[in-house]
């Protein structure tokens, strides 16, 4: 399995305060994902990161901002949570391996609540 | 942006069936990925292809780029492969990010 790990697992919130969710690799893989999965909707891209401090949006980025200071690590953080951004959050992680596309491979998840 | 389509939504199986779940997509993409998620779990990687054909085991995966469509086929299927299976495809140029289906859920009964 690939070194991904995601923290917390859960979180109970109230609405209005910050959050910040971790994804962490050991692969030293290049591109890192954040998803979220909501019922009827699928997983949908929130940011990526293609390189250290190198981010852009996805398709649900109101809301949500990241960070990558280092290539283990990707943050992504809610300034101020609201019961809309309730949901499962996913990590992923891909590279070019020995000159093809990767898979990603995804981290565990984080089940967020905001009440 | 590319509209990904799977059918069927919900799909209920007799172990030891075959299995075919269908994905199209609107637009010309660099490869398309199968992923599986069982209850309450976590996503697995099954397939990236860009052409052509693969198999892992029980599991099959084709797509036609021309048609826009991919297929994942499960011969004897058995109830440890319930799940959601999800098409994504990777649009080219796109720093790799994949624009998911809404999935299939597959229960296979003993």
């Amino acid at each position: 399995d690939a070194g991904i790990t995601q923290s917390p697992r859960h979180k109970v919130t109230e609405t209005g305060t910050p959050v910040t969710l971790r994804c962490h690799q050991t692969e030293n893989h290049r591109y890192m994902y954040w998803y979220r999965q909501d019922p009827g909707h699928g997983l949908r891209l929130i940011h990526y990161s293609y390189g250290v401090k190198d981010t852009d949006k996805g398709e649900v980025s109101d809301g949500y901002s990241v960070s990558r200071s280092k290539t283990e690590d990707f943050l992504l953080t809610l300034e101020s949570a609201t019961s809309s951004q309730t949901s499962v959050y996913f990590c992923a992680i891909s590279d070019l391996g020995g000159g093809a596309r990767d898979e990603q491979f995804f981290g565990p998840g984080t089940r967020l609540t905001v009440l | 942006k590319n509209e990904v389509e799977q059918s069927p939504q919900n799909l209920t199986a007799q172990e030891g069936e075959f299995i075919t779940i269908n994905c199209s997509y609107s637009v010309g993409i660099s490869a398309l990925h199968w992923l599986q998620q069982h209850p309450g779990g976590g996503i697995v990687s099954l397939f990236m292809l860009s052409s052509g054909k693969k198999k892992h085991g029980r599991l099959i995966a084709t797509i036609n780029i021309q048609e826009k469509h991919s297929s994942l086929h499960i011969t004897a299927s058995h109830p440890r492969d319930s799940a959601v299976y999800i098409c994504a495809v990777e649009s080219g140029g796109s720093n790799y990010k994949l624009t998911f289906g809404k999935g299939t859920l597959l229960t296979v009964n003993p």
